[in-house]
């Protein structure tokens, strides 16, 4: 079946103006995770989205980030007046959730956002 | 926050020598995954780890789990060029329902 998808692939935008990224989880899947990659490091937790509950957003950086999510489907991070710092690649991952123990995650190809 | 921090931060081996990677994580836990990552682009999930296992094998990898050392290693056995990626542990916190990576090991395999 489909996987992880994410729009676009690669972003470049100039610093101030907004961006908007895109995330299609598989279906059926309850939990959506945004992830941001720094070149050479790891992965830095953005938001979580659970089923129809409040989404745990302790991971964005600062009041220009925010997400979105439409039911169980579709999410989108939203980057407003861009800076270069928030050059990097973002990740979506998608997942089953089930009592309190975590499943394993299926990762998107990523939007590489360069901000110049 | 980043829970888990792997060792070595990089690792260049032959093709057909064995690979080990380490991860040190700081909470409880309900079960700890690794990742593999290519190109600096999306992960694949290798294999997961319940936190009453202490050893898992799936194909040539090779996880064991120390919960009293909050620890955990990977093996990949026979490695081969293909294996080169970055390789991530992967946490979730008793108390939360989302995973903490790690820092992360980058493995190069020549041939």
């Amino acid at each position: 079946g489909a996987g992880v998808s994410q729009s676009p692939s690669n972003k470049v935008t100039e610093k101030g103006k907004d961006v908007e990224l895109r995330c299609d989880p598989i279906s059926g899947h309850t939990a959506l995770y945004w992830y941001r990659q720094r070149l050479g490091q790891g992965l830095e937790f953005l938001i979580y989205f659970q089923g129809n509950s409040a989404p745990d957003k302790s991971g964005l950086p600062s009041d220009r980030f925010s997400a979105e999510r439409t039911g169980e489907s579709v999410s989108t991070l939203t980057i407003q007046r861009t800076q270069q710092e928030d050059s990097a690649v973002y990740l979506c991952a998608s997942s089953l959730v089930g009592g309190r123990s975590s499943y394993e995650q299926y990762f998107g190809p990523g939007t590489r956002l360069t901000v110049t | 926050s980043q829970q888990g921090e792997e060792d070595p931060q990089a690792l260049s081996i032959q093709e057909g020598e064995n690979a080990t990677m380490n991860c040190s994580y700081k909470t409880s836990i309900n079960n700890l995954q690794w990742y593999r990552q290519n190109s600096g682009r999306g992960l694949v999930h290798l294999i997961l780890i319940r936190s009453n296992e202490r050893e898992k094998h799936s194909g040539r990898l090779r996880v064991t789990l120390d919960t009293s050392k909050k620890s955990s290693s990977l093996l990949i056995t026979a490695s081969r060029a293909a294996d080169t990626a970055s390789y991530f542990c992967a946490t979730d916190d008793t108390g939360f329902q989302k995973l903490v990576f790690g820092t992360g090991t980058r493995l190069l395999v020549s041939p």
